[in-house]
Parts: C-alpha cells; sequence; structure tokens
C-alpha cells in the first residue's frame, strides 16, 4: 500500500503570498498530524486531527496558519501572508486511532519564502 | 504537559563500539514513548516503542532502548555501531492523558566512523 504522500515537494514563494500544503494519510489512518522542521531543528508540532476534529491546535504559530480535513482523509495546511520565518520543511504523518501506535511520515514539503 | 530532552545535539562513535543515544522526558500519565529516525534526504521512520511490559524493547537495525521509569529516560543502544547508522534521531513521548499529541525532542545526530 501507498504510504503518506505530500504536495508540492518543493515551493517557493514571495514573502506576503499564501500557499497551501497538501498532506494524504495512509487509508484507514484516521489521526493526521503536521509538524514543522527548521533547518537544524527538531520537529515542531502544529496540529492533529482525529477524524476531521482538531483537538489541539495550540502548535499553531500565528493566526496566519490553518489546517482543515475533509473526508477523513487529505488534508491541507494553508499558510496565509508568508514571512521569510515560515521556510521550512512541513512534514505530515498520519497513524491509526490507537494510542499506542507510531506514526507515519511523509516526504515533507520544503517552503522556502524569498 | 509532556516534554523530551536529548541532551546532546551530537553523538560520535567508531565503527564496532556501542553506541547510546540518550532521552529523558516528562508527562503527567503514564507515558508511550518512541524513536525515530531520520536518514539524510529520507523520511522519519519508526524504529521502536515502549507502551508497556519489558522495560528493553528491541527494533529495526538491530536497536534497542531501556525505559528507565525512575530516571524518566528512554535511552536508544546499539551493541556494535555500523557507518549505515549514521543519521538524525528523534525521540518521542506521548501522555496517556493526552495521547493524541506527541512532543519530539530536537534530536540527536549520530555519526560512526569508520
Amino acid at each position: 500500500g501507498a504510504g503518506v504522500s505530500q504536495s508540492p515537494s518543493n515551493k517557493v514563494t514571495e514573502k506576503g503570498k499564501d500557499v497551501e500544503l497538501r498532506c494524504d494519510p495512509i487509508s484507514g489512518h484516521t489521526a493526521l498530524y503536521w509538524y514543522r522542521q527548521s533547518l537544524g531543528q527538531g520537529l515542531e508540532f502544529l496540529i492533529y486531527f482525529q477524524g476531521n476534529s482538531a483537538p489541539d491546535k495550540s502548535g499553531l504559530p500565528s493566526d496566519r496558519f490553518s489546517a482543515e480535513r475533509t473526508g477523513g482523509s487529505v488534508s491541507t495546511l494553508t499558510i496565509q501572508r508568508t514571512q521569510q520565518e515560515d521556510s521550512a520543511v512541513y512534514l505530515c504523518a498520519s497513524s491509526t486511532r490507537d494510542r499506542y501506535n507510531e506514526q507515519f511520515f511523509g516526504p515533507g514539503t520544503r517552503l522556502t519564502v524569498l | 504537559a509532556q516534554s523530551v530532552a536529548q541532551p546532546e545535539d551530537q553523538v560520535n562513535v567508531a565503527e564496532g563500539n556501542p553506541l547510546t543515544v540518550k532521552c529523558t522526558y516528562s508527562v503527567s500519565g503514564n507515558p508511550y514513548l518512541f524513536w525515530y529516525v531520520q536518514y539524510p534526504n529520507r523520511g522519519l521512520q519508526f524504529l521502536l516503542k515502549y507502551i508497556t511490559g519489558d522495560n528493553l524493547v528491541k527494533g529495526s537495525y538491530g536497536f534497542e532502548a531501556e525505559f528507565n521509569k525512575s530516571q524518566t529516560s528512554f535511552h536508544l543502544k546499539k551493541p556494535s555501531a555500523l557507518v549505515s547508522d549514521s543519521a538524525l534521531y528523534f525521540c518521542a513521548v506521548r501522555d496517556s492523558w493526552d495521547a493524541g499529541k506527541s512532543t519530539f525532542g530536537d534530536g540527536t545526530t549520530l555519526t560512526v566512523k569508520p
């Protein structure tokens, strides 16, 4: 079966533009996570979904960031009015609902804001 | 609140020697602990996890980790390091009281020299 996929793999944008990042989780995985990994840094939790609901949005850095998930499957992370500090690799992961299970990560989207 | 600390940014070992990558955690409830590895230009991969039971858990590629409740630690170990083990290693924790969210450490870069 297919793993977690993310698109685009690379995105270069100008400061102030909006961007949309997409995540396609493993089929049947009800939990979906977004993280941000800046160069040389660890993983910064952004948000997670259980089904279409986001119980924990505490990691979103500002109100310029939003995410949604529809049909319990695909998720999009939207960054409005991008800033240079938004440049990072955005990682998506999915897992089964079972809290004991590991996460499966996608390859990431590398975002560069000029 | 949950947190993870990886006190070493970098670990260097010679091939054939044992390796240890350290991780300590803090949770309110019971910890669910995970190790992930990120090879250069590749996504994060699951290595092993501790949920309950035997304190010594074995995982992929010959790695193992020991859960120590009194020291709140979950150090990653391997008896004999390979050059191909060189990668970025992340420890992660989930709290049984809020198992939806995962918190990752900042990562430890392991370099194994021939």
